[in-house]
């Protein structure tokens, strides 16, 4: 079992529909979460950042941290064929000797139609 | 540009060739990271630099794979006798201290082995 499961899709979704995406990870250990978005042939962008559980909003992106579950979500809103990417979830220990180390999801593949 | 910098962007080798990827970190980042990305599947981590320290190398798949970044700028990776299931994007981020949460990845270097 890897660290960090993603359900790799592919989710297709007609345009101005709310977009659940989710991960699930094992190691207590991991404290810090984010969600990467990645577009075909590029670098992954930092798109949320979240320490704590509860929600975190920015514009139409909500990151939801359950650490009693072990659970991760990233909301989209009111989605736009721009948001056709890849989404990944990365995790981070809090020991700050190892910080530095992002585990991956396997990133779930999205298409917004219009 | 204000971003990380990769070269080549592709590169076919044949099975047996040594390969060099380059990477030109922003300037002024102290940490610098090494990302293998296989179809499909989220970046996984090879190795990590603080300045021109290599302070982790525990994900460097064999000892065909070397990394170093003699300066503490410019990092290169360098795959030696290179096999198929090399084939992968390889991901190059920093970040501007390892302190911070936030890591920017450049664009990747794709490299098919055939």
């Amino acid at each position: 079992q890897k660290e960090v499961e993603q359900d790799p899709g592919p989710l297709s979704v007609p345009e101005g529909a709310i977009v659940s995406l989710n991960c699930t990870y094992s190691n207590s250990a991991f404290q810090y979460f984010m969600w990467y978005r990645q577009y075909s042939r590029k670098g992954p962008e930092l798109l949320m950042y979240t320490y704590s559980s509860g929600n975190k909003e920015d514009g139409r992106f909500t990151a939801q941290v359950d650490k009693s579950s072990k659970y991760i979500s990233l909301f989209i809103r009111d989605s736009q064929p721009s948001d056709s990417a890849t989404y990944l979830c990365a995790t981070q220990p809090l020991t700050r000797g190892s910080n530095y180390k992002l585990t991956f999801g396997k990133g779930t593949l999205l298409t917004v139609n219009p | 540009g204000a971003g990380v910098s990769q070269s080549p962007r592709y590169k076919v080798a044949k099975r047996g060739q040594d390969v060099a990827l380059r990477c030109d970190p922003i300037s002024g980042h102290v940490s610098l990271f090494w990302y293998q990305q296989a179809l499909g599947q989220g970046p996984e981590f090879l190795t990590y630099f603080q300045n021109e320290a290599q302070l982790d190398k525990s994900g460097l798949p064999s000892d065909r794979f070397f990394a170093e970044r003699p300066e503490g700028s410019v990092s290169t990776l360098k795959i030696q006798r290179t096999q198929q299931e090399d084939s992968a994007v390889y991901l190059c981020a920093s970040s501007l201290d390892p302190a911070s949460n936030t890591i920017y990845f450049g664009e990747g270097s794709w490299l098919t082995v055939v």
